[in-house]
């Protein structure tokens, strides 16, 4: 089992819908959990950080966190064609300083 | 702030020799990580040093890979020989390191990378 899971996508959404991003994680014990966009060819951009359960909303951004599930969820908010990128999810390994990233997620969004 | 500075952005080169890839980190940054993206593995951390101490290279590929870190502003990645399976994108990133292990919201700043062609 890979330590943090995404759908590698692409999730396409029209514009002005919610789009819905989703990564689970394998290590329970761990605490950080942050959000990167990515362009093609540039590279990951921090966009949320989330360390406590529930919601944690940033501007059209929303990161949901469940540790009981080990689910972290990212909510776009009337989507833009300028948010189509991957969008990595990253995990702080207990007791460690390193992020581990999942595969990432493509999301499309259509004029 | 000039951010994470990677030199160069572009590098291609011919299986057998020796490169070298440099990172500048932002300043007052004192953790440092070295990270391969590939379509197929996506990012993969291949070391990192707190205060220019390595803490972790159990990514490190093998021992053609090597790095070094001598001062607080500076940091090389060696691959001696390449070989065409580590054509790749390298990312720097810096970070403050967090104060406790308890949690902490610190993320990285990447740098814009270079891209490797091993051929």
């Amino acid at each position: 089992q890979k330590e943090v899971e995404q759908n590698s996508g692409p999730l396409s959404v029209p514009e002005g819908a919610i789009a819905s991003l989703n990564c689970t994680y394998s290590d329970r014990g761990s605490q950080s959990f942050f959000w990167y966009r990515q362009y093609s060819g540039k590279s990951p951009e921090l966009i949320m950080s989330i360390y406590s359960n529930g919601d944690k909303e940033d501007g059209r951004f929303t990161a949901q966190l469940n540790k009981a599930s080990q689910y972290v969820s990212l909510l776009i908010r009337d989507s833009q064609p300028s948010d189509s990128a991957t969008y990595l999810c990253a995990v702080r390994v207990t007791g460690f300083q390193k992020l581990v990233f999942g595969t990432g997620t493509r999301l499309l969004v259509s004029p | 702030d000039a951010g994470v500075i990677q030199s160069p952005r572009h590098e291609v080169t011919e299986m057998g020799q020796e490169v070298t890839l440099r990172c500048k980190p932002i300043s007052g940054h004192n953790s440092l990580f070295w990270y391969r993206q590939t379509m197929m593995r996506g990012l993969e951390l291949l070391i990192y040093f707190n205060n220019n101490v390595p803490i972790d290279d159990s990514g490190m590929p093998e021992d053609r890979f090597s790095a070094k870190m001598p001062n607080a502003s500076f940091s090389t990645l060696k691959i001696q020989p390449s070989e065409p399976r580590d054509s790749a994108v390298y990312f720097c990133a810096s970070s403050l390191r967090p104060l406790t292990n308890r949690g902490d919201h610190y993320g990285y700043t990447f740098g814009s990378g270079t891209r490797l062609t091993v051929v």
